[in-house]
């Protein structure tokens, strides 16, 4: 099974800060990867698929990169309602694997 | 609109099987896959697995194959995840949910989620 490896697993930032999550993929994915963002007693939210494509109506502080193994979402400006634990999560094979997550918070 | 409304929360005790359904609305419920993940208690999302409504083929994770059963009806728009032989650790709140915008390779829309509890 591919592995799905992400850093850091927690984080805490202020407001406006830039906030970068790293994905790792066990292996070649080429560009089948999306990020989720899960709130406490919420189903989750897809925010970024095929790795850097922005899903309808997620705001434009949110963005994806990379390719192959090597993966980034990017929160530009971080405000109170991002916090969450977000996951990425890879397509590419039958069977789907997601990161273990990462925990933002807010200072 | 797109809706995906799933069963509602049960107690089960170990070695028993468990049956969560989904029934969807708002769209074509034989052209997408509907898959199936689950978050235990202070744990990560985990995928479990997927069924082709259309031809009712189905993958599973490894962890579960075995003791997974993915079903579904197309005549009530609804699709079925049976897991037997629970322990403990089968607690969790389970999400059925669907692929459109991207092929089947992202999920768009989700359940509500579906709390199982397993305890004697």
């Amino acid at each position: 099974d591919i592995q799905m490896t992400q850093s850091p697993s927690s984080l805490s930032a202020f407001v406006g800060d830039r906030v970068t999550i790293t994905c790792r993929a066990s292996q070649n994915i080429r560009s089948f990867l999306n990020w989720y963002q899960v709130k406490p007693g919420k189903a989750p939210r897809v925010l970024i698929f095929a790795a850097a494509s922005l899903h309808s109506g997620v705001p434009p502080r949110f963005s994806g990169s990379g390719s192959g193994t090597d993966f980034t979402l990017t929160i530009s400006s971080l405000q109170p309602e991002d916090l969450a634990t977000y996951y990425c999560q890879q397509s590419y094979s039958t069977l789907w694997t997601f990161g273990q997550g990462t925990k933002v918070e807010i200072k | 609109q797109v809706q995906l409304v799933q069963s509602g929360a049960e107690v089960k005790t170990p070695g028993a099987s468990v049956k969560v359904s989904c029934k969807t609305s708002g769209y074509s419920f034989s052209a997408y896959y509907i898959h199936w993940m689950r978050q235990a208690p202070g744990q990560g999302l985990e995928w479990m697995g997927r069924i082709n409504p259309n031809r009712a083929g189905t993958n599973s994770a490894r962890k579960f194959q075995g003791r997974l059963t993915l079903t579904r009806d197309t005549s009530i728009s609804t699709a079925y995840m049976e897991l037997s032989s629970l322990t403990s650790e089968d607690t969790a709140i389970y999400y059925c949910a669907t692929t459109h915008v991207n092929g089947d390779y992202t999920i768009d829309y989700w359940g509500q989620g579906t709390l199982i509890t397993v305890s004697s």
